[in-house]
């Protein structure tokens, strides 16, 4: 079965540091991996997406995912942090396709704090 | 614009009560899900529909019905024999076979009162 676990429930930077938010997946085949954000009260933003294609992935507002089958890992990295990156970020992993659905599986999530 | 609109954005329940979430999106797509959030635990997956007047149980059904009478529209009704029916809910959609990504509405925040 899929899962999906966010090594960290929180991360503090300080504005223009980089970010790095830690993934690790467990997939009995090759999975589609994504990265969302959530603003607080408000739906779900999709950052990046990774599908099969290039291992390293960019996605919007200088995001990027590198996908790392060895390490079973898809990190999220942004090189300098800016006051709106504070979030709460989700690992996502997709479902097998003999599973029953295609729903996506949420890790637990990682409040993203920047401080100036 | 095309996107998902769920309503309302608060909810207030009394104890014992069944309320109904709406769920609209005007993308086109086959699949939609019904999702909640709880601090901490990420997104759960209450019932999710491929296709219409077709539906399943996602992991955490109890206590919830759906329906998908129409392409654009999937209502989630909360029973009253959903225990701990407190939460953030999150609707969403997407293009359906293999997922490749879902599009989120803005939530719907309900409160046993």
């Amino acid at each position: 079965a899929q899962s999906v676990t966010q090594l960290d429930s929180h991360v503090s930077v300080s504005e223009g540091t980089p970010v790095l938010l830690r993934c690790n997946y467990s997939s009995s085949y090759s999975p589609s991996l994504f990265w969302y954000v959530q603003h607080p009260n408000k739906g779900l933003q999709l950052l990046l997406k990774y599908t099969s294609a290039a291992t390293l992935v960019k996605g919007i507002n200088g995001f990027e995912a590198e996908f790392k089958k060895s390490e079973t890992s898809f990190h999220l990295t942004k090189p300098s942090a800016h006051m709106s990156d504070a979030a709460e970020y989700f690992c996502v992993v997709s479902r097998t396709a003999n599973q029953a659905g295609t729903a996506l599986i949420f890790g637990k999530g990682t409040t993203l704090s920047v401080s100036s | 614009d095309g996107g998902i609109t769920q309503s309302p954005k608060y909810l207030f329940r009394k104890e014992g009560q069944n309320v109904t979430l709406s769920c609209e999106q005007n993308l086109n797509h086959d699949a939609m899900y019904w999702y909640r959030q709880d601090p901490g635990q990420g997104l759960r997956l209450i019932y999710y529909s491929q296709i219409v007047n077709d539906f399943q149980k996602g992991d955490i059904a109890e206590g919830y019905s759906v329906s998908r009478e129409k392409k654009e529209s999937f209502p989630l009704t909360v029973t009253s024999a959903q225990k701990n029916p407190t939460a953030f809910y999150l609707c969403a959609s997407s293009i359906g076979g293999r997922i490749t990504e879902a599009f989120f509405g803005q939530g719907t925040r309900l409160t046993v009162v």
